[in-house]
């Protein structure tokens, strides 16, 4: 157990809907970060909170948000849901930002657009 | 660009034998870390061994060690004695000092045969 939760574990939505995706950092952590991992893209970071922050962005998409509340939880919105977005999503966090700062990773999201 | 490459799809190994899983990478950033993750078919991401790129020494962890040759930007992930729970994809991942994003290879599916 990583110490980093995401809820829901499996979501099963249709195309144009929207759905948050939630996660809980690891005690004392102060990055988070968004990672999608699809079979034809592998794994791609998204984005990364820092402290509440948006610290840097990967590639997201414009249907896609995130934010860090002050209780360092965050969340992943997800608009205008196509099926090409059914993918497993990750959170992970760490205690930093530096090239050594070891990111730990929550169990994930199954995501499936219908 | 940081690039990580993973040339083995597919590994095969007896139960109780070493195995090496071969990782290459591409950086232009003198400080950078080196990562590998764990995938079971079970779906969650499970670090396993960090490499500091100014480490001399390199990284070991319990069964897991880290073949790190500079020079030769390689990063290779030896498992020793290797157990039947050891069967799953194994991602290396690179994060440099300028950035926050992890970038991963495409992995490496490991099956541990009895």
């Amino acid at each position: 157990d990583s110490g980093v939760t995401q809820t829901p574990k499996h979501l099963i939505t249709a195309t144009g809907q929207r759905v948050t995706l939630r996660c809980s950092p690891r005690s004392g952590d102060l990055s988070v970060y968004w990672y999608q991992q699809s079979l034809d893209q592998g794994l791609q970071f998204l984005i990364q909170y820092y402290n509440g922050e948006e610290r840097a962005k990967g590639n997201i998409l414009e249907r896609f948000s995130a934010q860090q509340f002050p209780d360092l939880h965050s969340e992943l919105n997800l608009s205008s849901l196509e099926l090409g977005d059914s993918a497993l999503y990750f959170c992970a966090s760490s205690s930093g930002g530096g090239s050594t700062d070891t990111q730990y990773f929550g169990p994930g999201t199954r995501l499936t657009v219908l | 660009a940081q690039k990580i490459t993973q040339t083995q799809p597919g590994m095969f190994v007896q139960e109780k034998e070493a195995v090496t899983l071969d990782c290459t990478y591409d950086t232009s950033d003198p400080s950078y870390g080196l990562f590998w993750y764990k995938q079971p078919s079970s779906g969650e991401m499970i670090f396993l061994i960090y490499q500091g790129s100014y480490d001399q020494q390199n990284a070991t962890e319990g069964r897991y060690s880290l073949n790190f040759q500079k020079a030769r930007k390689s990063a290779n992930l030896v498992i020793s004695a290797s157990q039947l729970g050891d069967s799953a994809m194994y991602f290396c991942a690179m994060r440099e000092s300028s950035g926050s994003r992890l970038t991963f290879g495409e992995g490496t599916q490991l099956t541990v045969n009895p």
